[in-house]
């Protein structure tokens, strides 16, 4: 079974400062990536996700991410956070064509104003 | 535009005892997905209900059923409750099985089994 690794369980930034969040996937072929933020006190809102193309992803609110697949990579970055970045980020990838998601264990991101 | 609901909010039940959730997709989609997210952790996939029938299952027991209903509509269910099963349960709406369109989820079920 396929496996993510989110390697930052709470990173905290003051604002203005840049953001990268790091994910790993352990499934060797075809991949669907998407990242997943939850807000405190709202839903799971998809941020950006890949499926083909162009390896570098723009998604909502200024954050990007690429794939590496040399790597088994997908990073989320950010040049320059907000406060109102603060939020739970999920990093998810479907294998083998599916398009069901395998989430790793989030990461806490606090913004300090 | 209703986004996915969930009812009820919170749950209390104890140990044994069986539970019902409920969902309805947002508007259009045909497709509804369920999750169990422990805390301190991602959500894991449970299984996905399109044309009313279960068309993907994850790693669960098959204490975990579900059902979809014709206008869409999803009912998960639990028996024979653990305390492990408590759980955040996300249910996740998408336009024909997720291929063609994003997954938009609910705010959850928050499941206690003491």
């Amino acid at each position: 079974a396929q496996s993510v690794s989110q390697h930052n369980h709470h990173v905290i930034l003051s604002e203005a400062a840049s953001l990268e969040l790091g994910c790993n996937y352990s499934y060797g072929g075809t991949v669907n990536l998407f990242w997943y933020v939850q807000y405190p006190g709202q839903h799971l809102q998809l941020l950006l996700k890949y499926f083909s193309g162009d390896p570098l992803v723009k998604g909502i609110k200024g954050f990007e991410a690429e794939f590496i697949k040399s790597k088994f990579s997908f990073n989320l970055r950010k040049p320059s956070v907000q406060w109102s970045d603060t939020a739970e980020y999920f990093c998810a990838v479907g294998s083998g064509g599916s398009y069901i998601p395998t989430f790793g264990r989030g990461t806490s991101l606090i913004v300090h104003p | 535009d209703a986004g996915v609901t969930q009812s009820p909010t919170h749950l209390i039940k104890t140990r044994g005892q069986q539970v019902t959730l409920r969902c309805s997709p947002k508007s259009g989609h045909d497709t509804v997905s369920w999750y169990q997210q422990a805390l301190g952790q991602g959500p894991q996939f449970i299984f996905q209900y399109y044309e009313e029938e279960e068309r993907q299952r994850g790693n669960f027991p098959d204490r975990f059923s579900g059902h979809q209903f014709p206008n869409y509509s999803s009912e998960l269910n639990v028996n024979a409750l653990l305390l492990g099963d408590s759980a955040l349960y996300l249910c996740a709406s998408s336009l024909d099985r997720g291929i063609s369109d994003t997954q938009y989820f609910g705010p959850g079920t928050r499941l206690t089994v003491l």
